[in-house]
């Protein structure tokens, strides 16, 4: 089985413009995650969806960003219009959510993101 | 902030030689999971301990889980230089299907 898919692999785009992260998960999983990784920051989680609903976007740093999970198999976060303190490493993980305590998470190869 | 702080930082061992990763936390939980990331990669699961657990063993991996000093450890026995990677504990409030990453330790296994 395939695991969760990301793609870009690799962006490098200028500041100010449109970035879009995608992100396929897991078949049958229920739950997905999008996590930003900086050196000086660490692993952060910006948001997560249940069963296509978005439940806790308190991580999302700001206006500028947003994500959308319009059907199980697909998820976008954008970034609108990016900044150079946006290049970090993103990541999308997926899992079997019960809602009492999340089980193992199975993460993306992530997408380095450069902003000049 | 994060919930999971790991202790130490880095650490760096000799092959054959056992590495002890130590991770607190703040508030209850349902279970913690510690996960290893490789250079450049994602995230990989390596082992999840559940609230009414004390100890697990996956391999040359062991878990221990202590509620009430809300703390857990994990021990890599015999290394290998394949085991170099970064080490992260991620606790899994209840009621939530959120996981709160630490810091992580950097372990380097020289052959």
């Amino acid at each position: 089985d395939a695991g969760v898919i990301q793609s870009p692999r690799h962006e490098v785009t200028e500041m100010g413009q449109e970035v879009t992260l995608r992100c396929k998960p897991i078949s049958g999983h229920n739950s997905l995650f999008w996590y930003r990784q900086t050196m000086m920051r660490g692993l952060e989680l910006l948001i997560y969806f249940n069963n296509n609903v978005p439940i806790d976007d308190s991580g999302m740093p700001e206006d500028r960003f947003s994500a959308k999970m319009p059907n199980a198999s697909f998820s976008t976060l954008k970034i609108q219009p990016s900044e150079p303190r946006d290049s970090a490493v993103y990541f999308c993980a997926s899992s079997f959510a019960t809602g009492v305590g999340s089980d193992t998470q199975y993460f993306g190869p992530g997408t380095r993101l450069t902003v000049l | 902030s994060q919930q999971g702080e790991e202790d130490p930082q880095a650490l760096s061992i000799q092959e054959g030689e056992n590495a002890t990763m130590n991770c607190s936390y703040k508030t209850s939980i349902n279970n913690l999971q510690w996960y290893r990331q490789n250079s450049g990669r994602g995230l990989v699961h390596l082992i999840l301990i559940r609230s009414n657990e004390r100890e697990k063993h996956s391999g040359r991996l062991r878990v221990t889980l202590d509620t009430s000093k809300k703390s857990s450890s994990l021990l890599i026995t015999a290394s290998r230089a394949a085991d170099t990677a970064s080490y992260f504990c991620a606790t899994a409030p209840y009621n939530t299907d959120k996981l709160i990453f630490g810091t992580g330790t950097r372990l380097q296994v020289f052959p």
